[in-house]
């Protein structure tokens, strides 16, 4: 079946150092990649995606490539703010487009 | 401006009684999504709905009922019968049948029973 692993957390980083943040993943065919973010109390939100193999997706500094080879999906930042302390989640859809699978999260604090 | 709401953003509740939460969509989406959230987890699927008229249960729909009347609109009942209902409930849609789409969410709705 499907599903998403990700690194558990929490992970604490002081401001501008790199981030990682590891997620791998199991499907069938060739899943859609997802990372969303969730700020405290809020819903979450669409960081960035990759919808095939060895796509790149980026947004606000953040970027993940799919990589079919080791199912991954990790996500980086070079430089992370404070305003970046919030869940990161990692998902994926199937083929279908009518199933989306989430990992557990990674709760990231930074601190200046 | 398109998304979706969710109305109550706290809501309280008394043991024993039933309680609606409020999901709307203006995004022309035709699936619809409700997750549980407790503190410190992931996301648990309650139920989804594909298309007006129709849903399905998801990994914890016992206690909870829905209805899907209206494609904008997809309400969450959660029912005396659920045991353990406080937690934070985030409604989700997506276009449904497509691949590459996303889910989109509402803010959520922090249930506290008394």
């Amino acid at each position: 079946g499907n599903s998403v692993t990700q690194m558990e957390g929490p992970v604490t980083l002081s401001e501008e150092a790199f981030l990682t943040i590891n997620c791998t993943y199991t499907a069938t065919g060739y899943p859609s990649l997802f990372w969303y973010v969730q700020y405290p109390g809020e819903g979450l939100q669409l960081l960035l995606k990759a919808t095939k193999a060895d796509d790149k997706g980026s947004n606000k500094g953040f970027e993940a490539t799919y990589r079919k080879e080791t199912t991954s999906f990790h996500l980086e930042k070079g430089s992370v703010q404070v305003s970046d302390s919030a869940v990161y989640f990692c998902a994926l859809s199937d083929t279908t487009g009518n199933q989306f699978y989430f990992g557990t999260g990674t709760s990231l604090t930074v601190i200046p | 401006d398109g998304g979706i709401t969710q109305s109550p953003k706290y809501l309280f509740r008394k043991e024993g009684q039933n309680v609606t939460l409020s999901c709307e969509q203006n995004l022309n989406h035709d699936a619809m999504y409700w997750y549980r959230q407790d503190p410190g987890q992931g996301l648990r699927l309650i139920y989804y709905s594909q298309i007006v008229n129709d849903f399905q249960k998801g990994d914890i729909a016992e206690g909870y009922s829905v209805s899907r009347e209206k494609k904008e609109s997809f309400p969450l009942t959660v029912t005396s019968a659920q045991k353990n209902p406080t937690a934070f409930y985030l409604c989700a849609s997506s276009i449904g049948g497509v691949m590459y789409n996303e889910q989109f969410f509402g803010p959520g709705t922090r249930l506290t029973v008394l």
